[in-house]
Order: C-alpha cells, then structure tokens, then sequence
C-alpha cells in the first residue's frame, strides 16, 4: 500500500510564511487533499486537488504539487493557524483506498 | 447545513463488537459515497473503509487493518451509514468519524466530518 511522509513538527514566526510537504509516489498520479484538525475538533478541509481552496478558507491557504511532493503553504501566518495539518491522497494501486500522511504540528512563534 | 452525527460508540473488550452509526442531514444522502476514518490516541488519521452511493451493485473498499473484521453499509432510506465491528483489538482504539466523500477520479477528499464517536476496547 502507499505511503504519505510529511515532516512532523514545523514552526513559522507570526506573520511569516510556512510551506508544510507531503512526499510520496501515489502523488506523481493522483492529487492531495489536505486538511486541518486543532485539539479536540474534527479535521477541516483546507485544499484539494492540489490546489484548490474550499469556500470559506482563507486565501493565505495555497497548495502545490511537484512531482512525488506536495505542498500546503500558509502566507501571513496567524496564531488561529496553529494545528496539525494532514495530506491524503488514493494508493497507487488500488485507487479506491485512501491514504493519509502522518501529520504536521504547526507551531506559530 | 450539511451535519453528520456518529453514535455507538464506547467501551468494549477485545473480541466483541460494535455497531457504529451516522446520520446525515442537509444533503441529498443517496446522492453522495461515504467513508470512515479513525484517529487512535495522540495518533494520526487513518482511512479506514469506503462505500458507493447506491444500495444496489454497491462498491465496498476496507484498509487491510480492518478487513475481514468491520463491515460498512449504509440505508438511504434512513440518510445513515453503519459501521459493523468484530472481533475488536486493542488497536482499534480510536475516534471514528464518518466523512462525506466529494472526491474526483484523481483524488480523494472528504469535505464534511462528523464530530466523532470513541471506541475503546480493552483488555
């Protein structure tokens, strides 16, 4: 089955601009989605097919995708920001099963 | 307003089972497929299983740490998704939470959660 890596714990400055990644080889055929979950809540949708922004979320949200990586960025980081953030995508092999990365720990100093 | 409520869930020891149960409202049930996803203690997400809109021909997929045990299914007629779960493990241990999939032939997504029901199963 496939793998989503994604760096565990990343810090950005307030204000400042953080890219969160998301390696792995079912990403150079299919899209990833993304989402954020803060302590206690249910994940929220925040980008999907690489790069596309669900109404309601803010437009310092943008996403990217090359090659096997793909990529959250958050432009003007705000403290409300602070979450972890999880990519997901199909396995390669059998599309119809589901992936999710291990998670990032968004810290906002 | 889209809302999906889990219930069902709570404490059970290893070997036994667990009916988990998740109404929908505010859309067009029939109309959209559906999934589980579970997150253990201090853990990540984990997918965990998939079901196709319609009742009939349904197209069914389970991650291989579930398979054999849990089984999905789901009553339009009700607006309700079911998860069955046998022969419970310690490691099936998680919020579960059913999500509505909008996802595309080139990518997965699932763009409402519900809030989320604990399983705990102890030894």
């Amino acid at each position: 089955s496939s793998e989503l890596t994604q760096d565990p714990a990343v810090s950005v400055a307030l204000g400042q601009t953080v890219t969160i990644t998301c390696q792995g080889d079912t990403l150079t055929t299919y899209s990833a989605s993304w989402y954020q979950q803060r302590p206690g809540q249910a994940p929220i949708l925040v980008m999907y097919a690489n790069n596309i922004r669900p109404s309601g979320i803010p437009d310092r949200f943008s996403g990217s995708r090359s090659g096997n990586t793909a990529s959250l960025t958050i432009t003007g980081t705000q403290a409300d920001d602070e979450s972890d953030y999880y990519c997901c995508s199909r396995d390669s092999t059998v599309s119809r099963l589901g992936v999710f990365g291990g998670g990032t720990k968004l810290t906002v100093l | 307003e889209v809302k999906l409520v889990e219930s069902g869930g709570g404490l059970v020891q290893v070997g036994g089972s667990l009916r988990l149960s998740c109404a929908a409202s505010g859309f067009t049930f029939s109309d959209y497929e559906m999934n589980w996803v579970r997150q253990a203690p201090g853990k990540g997400l984990e997918w965990v299983s998939y079901i196709s809109k319609s009742t009939r021909g349904t197209s069914i997929y389970y991650a291989d740490s579930v398979k054999g045990r849990f089984t999905i299914s789901r009553d339009n007629a009700k607006n309700s998704v079911y998860l069955q779960m046998n022969s419970l493990r310690a490691e099936d241990t998680a919020v579960y939470y059913c999500a509505r999939d909008q996802s595309g032939s080139y990518y997965y997504v699932f763009d409402y959660w519900g809030q989320g029901t604990l399983v705990t199963v102890s030894s």
